[in-house]
């Protein structure tokens, strides 16, 4: 069966200091992968996309992502991060021709001033 | 260009009672899903429609039911509501497959 794991439930960071998200799944072929941010009370905006090429990815805000076959895994990341940036994060994948989204369980980000 | 609408925002209902959600995706988009957001459970598929079609399904009982129009507007009814059905519901709009879905706001509902 398909799933997604995010490891980290909660993670807080300082104003501008480096940020980094795991996501790995379990799927025996590559899937389509996404990350999408949702502010409280609010739906799921995306961040970004894999499909295929480039395995490293960039997406809206300065975020970036980078799939890894070989751990199963498409992290994400950014360089600096801004309290805008608190809201919580999820990894989602979708298998190919089928338009069923497989989810994370989320990592909720605080940011530090 | 309009984005995902889902209306209401937030209901509230008494058990044993029957809800529709509405959700109008981006025009020229054709896909149509629901999700069910949970502390718990975390983000559910409910179903996809297609071209007015049910296309996918999740694991939920058959309280739970949808359907789309011609327009690629969609309806989600639940009936009997029980308390656990108190969620956030998201709609999810796509042009077709193998494409990105953009997510509605979302319907909290609330089971009382």
């Amino acid at each position: 069966a398909q799933s997604v794991t995010q490891p980290d439930i909660h993670i807080t960071v300082s104003e501008g200091a480096s940020l980094e998200l795991r996501c790995n799944y379990s799927y025996g072929a590559t899937p389509y992968l996404f990350w999408y941010v949702q502010s409280p009370g609010q739906g799921l905006q995306l961040l970004l996309k894999y499909f295929s090429g480039d395995t490293l990815v960039q997406g809206i805000k300065g975020f970036e992502a980078e799939f890894k076959r070989s751990q199963s895994s498409f992290n994400l990341r950014k360089p600096s991060v801004h309290w805008s940036d608190a809201a919580e994060y999820f990894c989602a994948v979708v298998l190919y021709n089928f338009n069923k989204f497989y989810f994370g369980s989320g990592t909720k980000l605080n940011v530090k001033p | 260009k309009a984005g995902v609408t889902q209306t209401p925002r937030y209901l509230i209902k008494t058990r044993g009672q029957q809800v529709t959600l509405s959700c109008s995706p981006i025009s020229g988009h054709r896909s149509v899903s629901w999700y069910q957001q949970t502390p718990g459970q975390g983000l559910q598929f409910l179903f996809e429609y297609f071209s007015e079609t049910q296309r996918n399904k999740g694991n939920f009982p058959g309280r739970f039911s949808g359907r789309q129009f011609s327009n690629s507007r969609s309806e989600m009814n639940v009936s009997t509501l029980e308390l656990g059905d108190s969620a956030l519901y998201l709609c999810a709009s796509m042009t077709g497959v193998n494409t990105e879905a953009f997510f509605g706001q979302g319907t909290r509902l609330t089971v009382v």
